[in-house]
């Protein structure tokens, strides 16, 4: 049981580029989030997913797509990445059970972009 | 979801207790009150949540004020490994929907 596993771990893009962060879970979750935390900040929610074929901006979606390929697998796509978005991006699932919703992250992706 | 206050750091000896609070004023009364916790560069984890009654695990207490306007989550006897950034997340319970908003959190540094 993996939990939430993301890759890379690390990228260095130049200004333009374009790449997808990938991003599964095994724990049968039906949410699941994109986040980014700059130096110091707290977390911003990218992009929610409440389902699979279902998603949602969040806080912070301008240059930003996301895919949810299936239950398992959240993408998320820069198509153009510029420096403002070097930051670490931590994908996240969560269910609600016992009426509990708890939430599990990723290991997180630190991307710069030069 | 409701917004939350939380004040930016605090400190606490090691061996007493932290005590960290938090301000969620426009709280709905199906919401319930999380705390997260980020140690270094890690991932979020999930250390306890509660509607309206006080609620205690392994890893804190969690105690909400009667009009739930206000909540504190207490680390009993903290220790260096507890030094970490604390967040406080209101959310409606149930369901799928809902997003999961961070605020900035507490930064706790815990001094030996």
């Amino acid at each position: 049981n993996a939990g939430v596993t993301q890759t890379p771990k690390f990228q260095v893009l130049k200004t333009g580029q374009s790449m997808t962060l990938q991003c599964a879970q095994d724990m049968n979750h039906n949410s699941m989030y994109w986040y980014r935390q700059d130096p110091g900040m707290g977390l911003r929610l990218i992009y929610y997913s409440a389902s699979e074929g279902t998603t949602d901006k969040g806080e912070v979606p301008n240059g930003y797509n996301v895919s949810r390929l299936n239950k398992r697998e959240f993408s998320l796509r820069l198509e153009s990445a510029a420096p403002s978005q070097t930051s670490v991006y931590f994908c996240a699932s969560s269910e609600v059970r016992l009426g509990r919703t708890e939430a599990f992250f990723g290991q997180g992706t630190r991307l710069t972009v030069v | 979801d409701a917004k939350t206050t939380q004040p930016p750091s605090m400190d606490c000896a090691e061996g007493r207790a932290a005590n960290l609070p938090c301000n969620h004023s426009t709280i709905s009364g199906n919401e319930y009150v999380y705390w997260y916790r980020q140690i270094h560069s890690q991932g979020p984890q999930y250390i306890i949540h509660g509607l309206k009654n006080n609620e205690t695990n392994e890893m804190a207490s969690l105690i909400i004020t009667e009009d739930r306007k206000s909540s504190t989550l207490i680390l009993p006897h903290a220790t260096l490994r507890d030094t970490a950034v604390y967040y406080c997340i209101v959310r409606v319970a149930g369901g799928n929907t809902g997003k999961l908003i961070f605020g900035q959190g507490t930064t706790l540094q815990v001094k030996p």
